[in-house]
């Protein structure tokens, strides 16, 4: 499968744990954007990166949330200390070239569920 | 004001219908646009972009007006398998700006 790969696909962990959300981007692409899409609600942009660069954050809360995108290896999405609010579907995307001109292709999401 | 803006709907139309959906955005300096359909619970997926001169692809025609700042999109000849909701999506420096989605049910 050459698409964009997430896991785990279901995610449960208490409040208080840490969770922690993988990407892989397709083949080729050096671009990562990561969403979050409540219940009823569209997707919101979180974070835009590039291979070991942050190039976009703004759309991330400024405490326990934090993303990497490593020179070798998955992008990974880190939400420390979970509470009930963070329940959510959580999408990857990637795209060859640079943000808007290249459309990005969504791998099928982390479902997680904070008890 | 949001960055992008859809009638949620739902658009519950027949098979064989015409149906068609609009999308506002709010930047002037947006600069790419498209529309992507998502399924109950799933992953959206890239139906297609919207260029300036207007576009078809089989059924499906996107359509740009920048000086409104709206975008369109027609489906003609509904299928069963069109049910699905509509995403406009807008690109604006580095993001992409999520519509909430307009919900179309094709009826048999």
């Amino acid at each position: 499968n050459a698409g964009v790969m997430q896991n785990p696909r279901h995610l449960v962990r208490r409040r208080g744990q840490e969770a922690r959300l993988r990407c892989s981007p397709m083949k080729g692409h050096s671009h990562v954007y990561w969403y979050r899409q409540l219940p009823e609600e569209g997707l919101k942009f979180m974070v835009y990166l590039q291979k070991e660069n942050i190039i976009d954050e703004s759309g991330m809360p400024k405490e326990r949330f934090s993303a990497e995108f490593p020179k070798e290896g998955p992008s990974i999405l880190r939400i420390q200390q979970v509470v009930r609010g963070d329940s959510a579907a959580y999408f990857c995307a990637s795209s060859e070239g640079q943000a808007g001109n290249q459309p990005q292709h969504f791998g099928d999401g982390t479902r997680l569920s904070i008890l | 004001r949001k960055e992008v803006e859809q009638d949620p709907g739902p658009f519950n139309v027949p098979e064989g219908a015409t149906v068609a959906f609009n999308c506002t955005y709010s930047n002037s300096a947006s600069q790419s646009f498209f529309w992507y359909r998502q399924d109950c619970r799933k992953e959206p997926k890239l139906l297609m972009s919207v260029y300036s001169s207007g576009n078809e692809d089989g059924r499906f025609t996107a359509q740009l007006n920048r000086a409104s700042q709206y975008i369109s999109l027609l489906i003609r000849d509904s299928k069963l398998s069109d049910s699905a909701t509509y995403l406009c999506v807008v690109n604006t420096g580095n993001q992409f700006y999520f519509g909430t989605g307009t919900s179309l049910t094709v009826i048999p």
